[in-house]
């Protein structure tokens, strides 16, 4: 049975620019939510996807975007980057949509310039 | 809107030492409790989780932890410590909104160093 993988590991952008992140689920899990976890803090959730469709979303701006495709891979986009933005970005998929256990993949490190 | 507290942000102990991390929520209807373990360098991993039934579970590695819904909290529990268990350790919690997903909501993590 294959984990969540993210990809890349590692991004370093300057501010203002354009980031695209990229993670495939576990095998069999339809629904998938992407979290940003700053230095010394818990993740905090961005969005959640579910038939690819946004089922939810936490207390972020509309500049930061996703996608879920048929495979049930997804991608969490973010626009005109800021300093703040700097994170580990975690995607966790779920056998279904609800408040059941998600499984995370190792996060992409983003570092904003 | 869902929070969740934990008490202690650093714990060292020595091995064999019992361990009890404190985790409470704020949450005012249903909702699903975890605790998840990052060890160095790994991503997050699933240790424990409470749905329903038996306030007390069992995870892996020896762990377990306590529903008390009359304090709202869910504290993780190990009798014997052990060197591998140094790691960054979040309690989260999952209510049900009837909304749509409101995801999980993390506490700050508590850093847990096992010196030999």
């Amino acid at each position: 049975e294959t984990g969540v993988t993210q990809s890349p590991t590692h991004l370093i952008k300057t501010r203002g620019q354009q980031v695209t992140l990229r993670c495939s689920s576990q095998s069999g899990h339809n629904t998938v939510s992407w979290y940003q976890q700053a230095l010394g803090q818990g993740p905090q959730f961005i969005f959640q996807y579910y038939r690819e469709e946004e089922n939810g979303r936490g207390n972020f701006p509309p500049r930061f975007s996703g996608l879920q495709f048929p495979n049930y891979s997804s991608e969490l986009n973010v626009n005109a980057l800021e300093l703040d933005d700097s994170a580990l970005y975690l995607c966790a998929s779920s056998l279904a949509v609800g408040a059941g256990e998600q499984f995370f993949g190792p996060g992409t490190r983003l570092t904003v310039l | 809107a869902q929070s969740v507290s934990q008490h202690n942000h650093h714990v060292i102990l020595s091995e064999a030492a019992s361990l009890e991390l404190g985790c409470n929520y704020s949450y005012g209807g249903t909702v699903n409790l975890f605790w998840y373990v990052q060890y160095p360098g790994q991503h997050l991993q699933l240790l424990l989780k409470y749905f329903s039934g038996d306030p007390l579970v069992k995870g892996i590695k020896g762990f377990e932890a306590e529903f008390i819904k009359s304090k709202f909290s869910f504290n993780l529990r190990k009798p014997s410590v052990q060197w591998s268990d140094t790691a960054e350790y979040f309690c989260a919690v999952n209510g049900f909104s009837g909304g749509g997903a409101d995801g999980l909501t993390f506490g700050k993590g508590t850093h847990l160093i096992i010196q030999p």
